[in-house]
């Protein structure tokens, strides 16, 4: 089944630095790729996404980049601020009996320094 | 996105009992999901919960353990049978909201301790 490495498992910048966080997956037949954020306390919420037909979205300071070939997927976050400092979480699905059955990175802990 | 929310928000429970958690979502969904996200780690799909049909469950995961209702379209349990401190985690429910059927928005979760 689907397998999704995420990299780092700590990230700590000081702020209005920028944060690289990256997954690679296993299956190519994955072909949705959400990013998530956790804060103490709370659920993942959903902070932007991407697909399998384009190769990078932007949200603002937050940006995705893909790599089909490589099978890889990278969050980006520019000018970070204190608010950022969360759990991040990659995920991979693709169709199944209907459903999609997200498959998630290990996490990364992001502190931002002021 | 989707309103989500969960009962009860945390609990503490003794071995060998059972916890009902709700899972109630703002308008009608087709899929709803329930994960477990043990302490410091991931997320893990348990099961996914078709209104109308048995859940279908991930390997690892077993009704008898953890059955699940889904009486409608915006309404879904998971019970966790017969604690054991090993099922101290949070449980986590999510909801498809998309024409595509690919994106999952999360209600805040149950924390769970089982003494």
């Amino acid at each position: 089944g689907e397998n999704v490495e995420q990299h780092p498992s700590t990230l700590s910048v000081q702020e209005g630095d920028s944060a690289v966080i990256k997954c690679t997956y296993s299956d190519s037949a994955s072909n949705y790729f959400p990013w998530y954020k956790q804060e103490l306390g709370k659920g993942p919420q959903l902070i932007i996404d991407i697909r399998s037909n384009v190769g990078e979205k932007k949200d603002q300071r937050i940006a995705v980049t893909l790599n089909k070939t490589a099978k890889h997927f990278s969050l980006h976050i520019t000018e970070t601020q204190p608010e950022d400092s969360a759990v991040y979480f990659c995920a991979a699905s693709k169709g199944y009996q209907g459903a999609q059955k997200l498959v998630f990175g290990q996490g990364t802990r992001l502190t931002i320094n002021p | 996105s989707a309103v989500i929310s969960q009962k009860p928000s945390r609990d503490i429970c003794q071995r060998g009992t059972s916890l009902t958690i709700q899972c109630q979502v703002d308008s009608q969904v087709t899929m709803m999901f329930w994960y477990r996200q043990q302490p410091g780690q991931s997320l893990t799909l348990i099961a996914t919960a078709n209104q109308g049909s048995e859940a279908t469950y991930e390997s690892g995961f077993v009704i008898d353990k953890f059955p699940i209702s889904r009486p409608n379209l915006t309404f879904s349990t998971l019970t966790v049978s017969n604690m054991s401190p090993e099922d101290s985690s949070i449980y986590l429910c999510s909801v498809e909201r998309d024409p595509r059927g690919d994106t999952q928005y999360f209600g805040p979760g149950t924390r769970l301790t089982v003494l």
